[in-house]
């Protein structure tokens, strides 16, 4: 059975670095799959993040591309997303993901985890 | 690319649920369907337009044409309270795209 687990300080402030962690159980993170984040800031839609394959290759939003890098740890079936810069408008409930090979279908996700940005 | 789904739908216990997902061109790509339900990980119920993963009820079916998508589900019960949402890929973009997400209460 696949799982996805976030974790990482529920509150930031403003202009720090938002860093999350996903950790992969019942199956390797080196399988033939993307891994990624998604979130959902209060009352809006989902919003795609990004995209990392374990040999390190990236797909990113272009809106939040320059704020964001993506890693991943396969001796520690993980991966981590890092967000510079914050603002109040990357309050939200951010999920882990694993999607197919070709990126089509998410098809795992973590139960989400909130960050809110605040001083 | 601009997926548009209903923000609700509600349905009686028993009756089909019809929850639409509209873009342009929609039907030439593949669609996939997730369902959120309060303080749970979402879930696949639908892939590639109209497969069912496994676990998911026969009660759950996808359609994708022209500029609308469709996830249908029949015979609703209570459990099938949640959030729905249309997700594709965008080729054009490199860019995963979700619709607005619909509602569905059960009456």
């Amino acid at each position: 059975q696949v799982q996805l687990q976030e974790s990482g300080p529920g509150l930031v402030k403003p202009s720090d670095t938002l860093s999350l962690t996903c950790v992969v159980s019942g199956y390797s993170i080196r399988n033939n799959n993307w891994w990624g984040w998604i979130r959902q800031p209060p009352g809006k839609g989902l919003e795609w993040i990004g995209y990392i394959y374990y040999s390190g290759s990236i797909y990113s939003s272009p809106s939040l591309q320059s704020r964001v890098t993506m890693s991943v740890d396969t001796s520690k079936n993980q991966f981590s997303l890092n967000l510079t810069s914050v603002t109040a408008v990357d309050t939200a409930l951010y999920y882990c993901v694993r999607s197919g090979s070709d990126g089509y279908m998410i098809d795992y996700w973590g139960q989400g985890t909130l960050v809110t940005v605040s001083s | 690319y601009v997926l548009t789904q209903p923000p609700s739908v509600s349905v009686a216990p028993g009756k089909t649920a019809r929850i639409t997902c509209g873009g342009n061109s929609i039907g030439t790509k593949s669609v996939h369907w997730h369902q959120r339900k309060p303080g749970q990980a979402p879930v696949l119920v639908i892939y590639y337009d109209n497969k069912r993963p496994s676990g998911i009820p026969e009660r759950f079916s996808g359609s994708n044409s022209a500029d609308t998508a469709t996830l249908t589900i029949s015979r609703v019960e209570v459990e099938d309270e949640a959030d729905y949402f249309c997700q594709v890929w965008d080729s054009s973009s490199d860019h995963v795209v979700f619709g607005g997400g619909t509602k569905l209460t059960v009456l």
